[in-house]
């Protein structure tokens, strides 16, 4: 079964600076997906950034990347210039089979001015 | 806009009273499912549908109903709610398709049954 480790419940880091998220995951599948969402305070889920495992290079979205690292099995996600915007719970997901997501606990991220 | 909306978005009920909770999506969307969303446990799957009338269970479907009577609505049921059920619901669609199945998510219904 597919798992997902999050073993930073709360993160924090000084606007402008760049903070990494851990995301460890584990599956028996060949091919997969690696999801991280953003959840701020008001609820909703938001999607950041997607990778492939087949994917050759790691996943960018504006100040938003993704280190994958598939023999570690680790999905860090890195956001680079930390805006107090970005605080929030951010979630990493792995496809779980169809088109399930597995979700990993959460981090909190706090960011201070 | 595209977009999956949930009704109500708070709710506060007894247990034992029945309930649904409504998702529709407007995005043709084959796939739609059903989360809980609990602290220290991140999202669960309740319930998924691959099509209309085809549901099945996911990770935590006890206490819970769900129907697929046409393609754009998923309704949630709790037909006797309890107080283990106060949680984050998120009702999620997406294309069927291989490679990346990126589920678009409702804005999420917060339930607390006393």
């Amino acid at each position: 079964a597919q798992k997902i480790t999050q073993t930073q419940p709360g993160m924090f880091v000084q606007e402008k600076e760049a903070v990494t998220l851990d995301c460890t995951y584990d599956t028996s599948d060949p091919s997969y997906g690696l999801f991280w969402y953003k959840q701020p305070s008001s609820g909703e889920m938001i999607f950041l950034i997607y990778q492939g495992s087949y994917d050759q290079q790691n996943a960018t979205e504006g100040r938003y990347s993704l280190n994958f690292q598939k023999a570690r099995k680790s999905a860090n996600l890195v956001i680079s210039a930390s805006q107090l915007g970005d605080s929030a719970m951010y979630f990493c997901a792995i496809t779980g089979g169809y088109n399930k997501l597995i979700f990993g606990a959460g981090t909190r991220l706090a960011v201070h001015p | 806009e595209a977009q999956v909306t949930q009704n109500p978005r708070y709710l506060i009920t007894v247990t034992g009273k029945k309930l649904t909770v409504t998702c529709s999506q407007n995005m043709n969307h084959e796939y739609m499912s059903w989360y809980r969303q609990d602290p220290g446990l991140g999202l669960r799957q309740i319930y998924y549908s691959m099509n209309v009338e085809v549901t099945d269970k996911g990770d935590v479907p006890e206490g819970y109903k769900v129907s697929r009577k046409e393609k754009r609505n998923f309704p949630l049921i709790l037909e006797s709610p309890s107080p283990n059920q106060t949680s984050l619901y998120f009702c999620a669609s997406s294309l069927t398709s291989g490679r990346a199945p990126e589920q678009f998510f409702g804005p999420g219904t917060r339930l607390t049954v006393l």
